[in-house]
């Protein structure tokens, strides 16, 4: 089952901030973050294990609610490179461990 | 350290023609993916191995496609027949494992007309 991105785009001013959300139906053993321009592959933001932890990365930062099959992506005073898809990748228990389903991709666009 | 390798890196092909990607995942990773990323479909997963076997290929969308992983350095994604339908980029992807970063190749853009 495919997780679910909102919002699909997001359009900003280089400063703003933005949140995007990634929710599941199954319960979740991780999620993944990445970021995408186009024309290039998929490039690894960050990893969530299952526990609720929270993770950063300069500006960018995720949280992952076990509890809920949800995690966040919290981008900060954000910059123009940080336009691009990104995608939450979500990874089950079970007999789906080690397999990656990922969201439909939510598009941010940052302007001067 | 080299990454996930793919070839071709492009590849322009008439219908009905047999066409053969080819990976070279991170050397020590036991898992290998095959994605397929398409505007319409976004990032879908065909199938993927761990140890050289296949886990699950109920992405593969239908018999004309298939994949074999020989040897833990080596996978090929097969299309025999192409379709016009079938042009996406394919990505190869390969990881440790469970709760691990998985990494990209570069992908293979497919055209088939």
């Amino acid at each position: 089952q495919q997780p679910v991105q909102s919002p699909q785009a997001v359009i900003l001013r280089e400063g703003e901030d933005a949140v995007i959300n990634c929710s599941s139906s199954k319960a979740l053993y991780s999620v993944h973050w990445y970021r995408q321009k186009h024309g290039e592959a998929p490039v690894f933001l960050m990893i969530l294990l299952k526990g609720g932890e929270q993770k950063g990365h300069e500006k960018i930062s995720a949280s992952f609610n076990e509890k809920k099959q949800q995690s966040s992506l919290y981008l900060t005073a954000s910059q123009l490179s940080y336009s691009g898809t990104y995608f939450c990748g979500t990874e089950a228990g079970g007999t789906s461990y080690g397999k990656l389903t990922f969201g439909q991709g939510t598009i941010l666009t940052v302007h001067p | 350290d080299a990454g996930v390798i793919q070839s071709p890196r492009h590849e322009v092909t008439e219908m009905g023609q047999e066409v053969t990607l080819r990976c070279k995942p991170i050397s020590g990773h036991d898992y290998l993916f095959w994605y397929r990323q398409t505007m319409m479909r976004g990032l879908e997963l065909l199938i993927y191995f761990n140890n050289n076997v296949p886990i699950d290929d109920s992405g593969m969308p239908e018999d004309r496609f298939s994949a074999k992983m020989p040897n833990a350095s080596f996978s090929t994604l097969k299309i025999q027949p192409s379709e016009p339908r079938d042009s996406a980029v394919y990505f190869c992807a390969s990881s440790l494992g469970s709760g691990n970063t998985i990494y990209f190749g570069e992908g293979s853009w497919l055209t088939v007309v």
